[in-house]
Protein backbone atom coordinates (compact mmCIF):
# COMPACT_ATOMS: atom_id res chain seq x y z
CA UNK A 1 0.00 0.00 0.00
CA UNK A 2 2.80 2.63 -0.05
CA UNK A 3 1.11 4.01 -3.41
CA UNK A 4 -1.66 5.35 -1.67
CA UNK A 5 -1.35 6.60 1.78
CA UNK A 6 -4.60 7.20 4.85
CA UNK A 7 -4.37 8.52 7.92
CA UNK A 8 -4.91 5.57 10.22
CA UNK A 9 -7.67 6.64 12.42
CA UNK A 10 -10.65 8.81 12.88
CA UNK A 11 -13.18 9.46 15.45
CA UNK A 12 -16.76 11.64 15.11
CA UNK A 13 -19.34 12.24 16.98
CA UNK A 14 -22.58 10.78 15.90
CA UNK A 15 -24.74 13.76 13.31
CA UNK A 16 -21.17 15.51 12.53
CA UNK A 17 -19.88 15.31 8.91
CA UNK A 18 -16.77 12.72 8.63
CA UNK A 19 -14.43 13.17 6.13
CA UNK A 20 -11.57 11.05 5.46
CA UNK A 21 -8.45 11.84 3.70
CA UNK A 22 -6.05 9.70 0.96
CA UNK A 23 -3.03 10.31 -1.34
CA UNK A 24 -2.20 8.59 -4.25
CA UNK A 25 1.18 8.50 -6.40
CA UNK A 26 0.06 8.05 -9.84
CA UNK A 27 -1.31 10.58 -11.65
CA UNK A 28 -2.29 8.64 -14.58
CA UNK A 29 -4.35 6.24 -12.14
CA UNK A 30 -7.98 6.06 -14.53
CA UNK A 31 -10.29 4.66 -10.90
CA UNK A 32 -10.05 5.48 -7.49
CA UNK A 33 -12.33 3.67 -4.89
CA UNK A 34 -13.38 4.13 -1.40
CA UNK A 35 -14.56 0.49 0.26
CA UNK A 36 -15.91 0.18 3.35
CA UNK A 37 -14.85 -2.88 5.44
CA UNK A 38 -16.51 -4.27 8.92
CA UNK A 39 -15.43 -6.03 11.63
CA UNK A 40 -14.65 -9.87 10.49
CA UNK A 41 -16.58 -8.81 7.22
CA UNK A 42 -15.21 -9.09 3.35
CA UNK A 43 -15.08 -5.27 1.64
CA UNK A 44 -18.05 -3.69 0.72
CA UNK A 45 -17.80 -1.00 -2.15
CA UNK A 46 -19.02 2.23 -1.65
CA UNK A 47 -18.14 4.47 -4.56
CA UNK A 48 -15.71 5.00 -7.12
CA UNK A 49 -14.73 7.99 -9.31
CA UNK A 50 -13.67 8.44 -12.91
CA UNK A 51 -10.24 10.26 -13.17
CA UNK A 52 -11.88 12.54 -15.04
CA UNK A 53 -14.48 13.61 -12.33
CA UNK A 54 -13.67 16.44 -10.06
CA UNK A 55 -16.85 15.05 -7.24
CA UNK A 56 -19.37 13.05 -7.06
CA UNK A 57 -22.35 12.80 -4.74
CA UNK A 58 -24.36 9.53 -3.71
CA UNK A 59 -26.79 9.75 -1.05
CA UNK A 60 -24.84 10.62 2.13
CA UNK A 61 -21.38 10.49 0.57
CA UNK A 62 -19.50 12.71 -1.32
CA UNK A 63 -16.64 11.54 -3.19
CA UNK A 64 -13.85 14.93 -4.44
CA UNK A 65 -11.17 14.10 -6.49
CA UNK A 66 -7.68 16.59 -6.82
CA UNK A 67 -5.71 15.50 -9.62
CA UNK A 68 -3.60 18.22 -9.24
CA UNK A 69 -2.26 17.53 -5.50
CA UNK A 70 -3.15 13.93 -5.91
CA UNK A 71 -5.50 13.67 -3.18
CA UNK A 72 -9.05 11.97 -2.83
CA UNK A 73 -11.09 12.60 -0.11
CA UNK A 74 -14.54 10.54 1.23
CA UNK A 75 -17.40 12.95 3.05
CA UNK A 76 -19.97 11.33 5.34
CA UNK A 77 -22.83 13.39 5.94
CA UNK A 78 -24.74 12.70 9.20
CA UNK A 79 -22.57 9.99 10.25
CA UNK A 80 -24.47 7.05 12.04
CA UNK A 81 -23.00 4.36 14.28
CA UNK A 82 -23.42 2.16 11.30
CA UNK A 83 -20.62 4.11 10.04
CA UNK A 84 -17.95 2.50 11.97
CA UNK A 85 -15.69 0.36 10.02
CA UNK A 86 -12.17 0.58 8.01
CA UNK A 87 -12.30 2.80 4.77
CA UNK A 88 -10.01 1.55 2.33
CA UNK A 89 -9.09 4.04 -0.85
CA UNK A 90 -7.57 2.25 -3.80
CA UNK A 91 -6.53 2.92 -7.40
CA UNK A 92 -5.76 1.20 -10.03
CA UNK A 93 -2.19 2.27 -11.10
CA UNK A 94 -1.40 3.38 -14.69
CA UNK A 95 1.40 0.39 -15.03
CA UNK A 96 -1.68 -2.25 -15.04
CA UNK A 97 -5.34 -2.31 -16.24
CA UNK A 98 -7.21 -3.45 -13.44
CA UNK A 99 -5.38 -4.63 -10.51
CA UNK A 100 -6.44 -2.31 -7.33
CA UNK A 101 -3.94 -1.19 -4.71
CA UNK A 102 -5.15 -0.36 -1.53
CA UNK A 103 -4.17 2.29 1.30
CA UNK A 104 -3.70 0.87 4.69
CA UNK A 105 -7.26 1.64 5.26
CA UNK A 106 -8.85 4.29 8.17
CA UNK A 107 -10.58 3.47 10.92
CA UNK A 108 -13.62 5.49 11.65
CA UNK A 109 -15.43 5.65 15.24
CA UNK A 110 -18.51 6.78 15.93
CA UNK A 111 -19.15 7.94 19.32
CA UNK A 112 -22.70 8.93 20.79
CA UNK B 1 -28.44 -11.98 -2.82
CA UNK B 2 -24.33 -12.60 -2.36
CA UNK B 3 -22.92 -12.31 -5.48
CA UNK B 4 -18.70 -13.75 -4.44
CA UNK B 5 -19.67 -16.34 -2.06
CA UNK B 6 -16.34 -17.62 -0.23
CA UNK B 7 -16.68 -21.39 1.97
CA UNK B 8 -15.99 -21.35 4.85
CA UNK B 9 -16.15 -18.26 6.76
CA UNK B 10 -13.98 -19.77 9.33
CA UNK B 11 -11.38 -22.09 8.98
CA UNK B 12 -8.93 -23.45 11.26
CA UNK B 13 -6.06 -26.25 9.82
CA UNK B 14 -3.01 -27.43 11.34
CA UNK B 15 0.02 -26.37 11.03
CA UNK B 16 1.64 -28.02 7.97
CA UNK B 17 -1.45 -29.74 6.49
CA UNK B 18 -2.65 -28.29 3.31
CA UNK B 19 -5.86 -26.27 3.13
CA UNK B 20 -8.37 -25.32 0.35
CA UNK B 21 -10.44 -22.33 0.39
CA UNK B 22 -13.38 -22.08 -2.29
CA UNK B 23 -14.92 -19.06 -3.97
CA UNK B 24 -17.53 -18.37 -6.25
CA UNK B 25 -19.05 -15.96 -8.21
CA UNK B 26 -22.61 -15.37 -9.70
CA UNK B 27 -21.75 -12.21 -11.57
CA UNK B 28 -20.12 -13.87 -14.67
CA UNK B 29 -16.72 -12.21 -14.45
CA UNK B 30 -13.90 -12.52 -16.10
CA UNK B 31 -11.57 -11.94 -13.93
CA UNK B 32 -10.97 -13.70 -10.08
CA UNK B 33 -8.61 -12.22 -7.34
CA UNK B 34 -7.46 -14.03 -4.21
CA UNK B 35 -6.15 -11.44 -1.50
CA UNK B 36 -4.52 -11.77 1.83
CA UNK B 37 -5.12 -9.64 4.72
CA UNK B 38 -3.86 -9.68 8.07
CA UNK B 39 -4.51 -7.48 11.08
CA UNK B 40 -4.81 -3.36 10.54
CA UNK B 41 -3.27 -3.94 7.42
CA UNK B 42 -4.30 -3.55 3.42
CA UNK B 43 -5.42 -6.11 1.43
CA UNK B 44 -2.07 -8.03 -0.38
CA UNK B 45 -3.07 -9.53 -3.62
CA UNK B 46 -1.59 -13.03 -4.11
CA UNK B 47 -2.46 -13.59 -7.68
CA UNK B 48 -5.64 -13.69 -10.13
CA UNK B 49 -6.99 -15.32 -12.90
CA UNK B 50 -8.02 -13.47 -16.05
CA UNK B 51 -9.99 -15.79 -17.81
CA UNK B 52 -7.93 -19.20 -17.98
CA UNK B 53 -4.47 -17.46 -17.72
CA UNK B 54 -3.14 -17.39 -14.25
CA UNK B 55 -1.06 -14.52 -12.96
CA UNK B 56 1.09 -14.37 -10.12
CA UNK B 57 2.26 -11.76 -7.98
CA UNK B 58 6.37 -11.87 -8.01
CA UNK B 59 6.24 -11.86 -3.78
CA UNK B 60 3.79 -14.38 -3.40
CA UNK B 61 4.98 -17.76 -1.73
CA UNK B 62 4.87 -21.03 -3.23
CA UNK B 63 3.00 -22.25 -0.46
CA UNK B 64 -0.14 -20.50 -2.33
CA UNK B 65 -1.69 -22.06 -5.36
CA UNK B 66 -4.59 -21.17 -6.96
CA UNK B 67 -6.81 -23.42 -9.65
CA UNK B 68 -10.02 -22.32 -11.61
CA UNK B 69 -11.94 -24.91 -13.12
CA UNK B 70 -14.47 -22.98 -14.63
CA UNK B 71 -15.74 -19.16 -14.70
CA UNK B 72 -18.01 -19.27 -12.09
CA UNK B 73 -15.01 -20.99 -9.36
CA UNK B 74 -11.90 -20.36 -7.89
CA UNK B 75 -9.91 -22.18 -5.36
CA UNK B 76 -7.00 -21.29 -3.08
CA UNK B 77 -4.70 -23.81 -2.06
CA UNK B 78 -2.06 -23.73 1.35
CA UNK B 79 0.10 -26.73 0.71
CA UNK B 80 1.70 -26.25 4.16
CA UNK B 81 0.11 -24.07 6.04
CA UNK B 82 1.94 -22.11 8.92
CA UNK B 83 1.82 -19.95 11.79
CA UNK B 84 2.39 -16.87 9.69
CA UNK B 85 -0.36 -17.91 6.81
CA UNK B 86 -2.93 -16.70 9.62
CA UNK B 87 -5.17 -13.65 7.70
CA UNK B 88 -8.61 -13.23 6.43
CA UNK B 89 -8.47 -14.19 2.42
CA UNK B 90 -10.55 -12.23 0.34
CA UNK B 91 -11.71 -13.58 -2.85
CA UNK B 92 -12.95 -10.64 -5.38
CA UNK B 93 -14.32 -10.30 -8.91
CA UNK B 94 -13.99 -7.94 -12.01
CA UNK B 95 -15.20 -7.72 -15.35
CA UNK B 96 -12.15 -6.29 -17.68
CA UNK B 97 -12.89 -5.43 -21.53
CA UNK B 98 -11.08 -3.17 -24.04
CA UNK B 99 -13.68 -0.55 -23.27
CA UNK B 100 -12.62 -0.14 -19.48
CA UNK B 101 -12.86 -2.13 -15.91
CA UNK B 102 -15.35 -2.35 -13.36
CA UNK B 103 -15.59 -1.96 -10.08
CA UNK B 104 -14.04 -5.42 -7.83
CA UNK B 105 -16.47 -6.39 -5.97
CA UNK B 106 -15.54 -9.11 -2.58
CA UNK B 107 -16.76 -12.02 -0.77
CA UNK B 108 -17.02 -11.81 2.41
CA UNK B 109 -13.76 -13.94 3.24
CA UNK B 110 -12.42 -16.43 5.07
CA UNK B 111 -10.78 -16.04 8.42
CA UNK B 112 -8.13 -18.86 8.46
CA UNK B 113 -6.07 -19.97 12.10
CA UNK B 114 -3.57 -22.15 12.27
CA UNK B 115 -3.12 -23.87 14.79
Amino acid sequence: GEDVEQSLFLSVREGDSSVINCTYTDSSSTYLYWYKQEPGAGLQLLTYIFSNMDMKQDQRLTVLLNKKDKHLSLRIADTQTGDSAIYFCAEIPSNNDYKLSFGAGTTVTVRA
Amino acid sequence: DAMVIQNPRYQVTQFGKPVTLSCSQTLNHNVMYWYQQKSSQAPKLLFHYYDKDFNNEADTPDNFQSRRPNTSFCFLDIRSPGLGDAAMYLCATSRVSGTGNTEAFFGQGTRLTVV
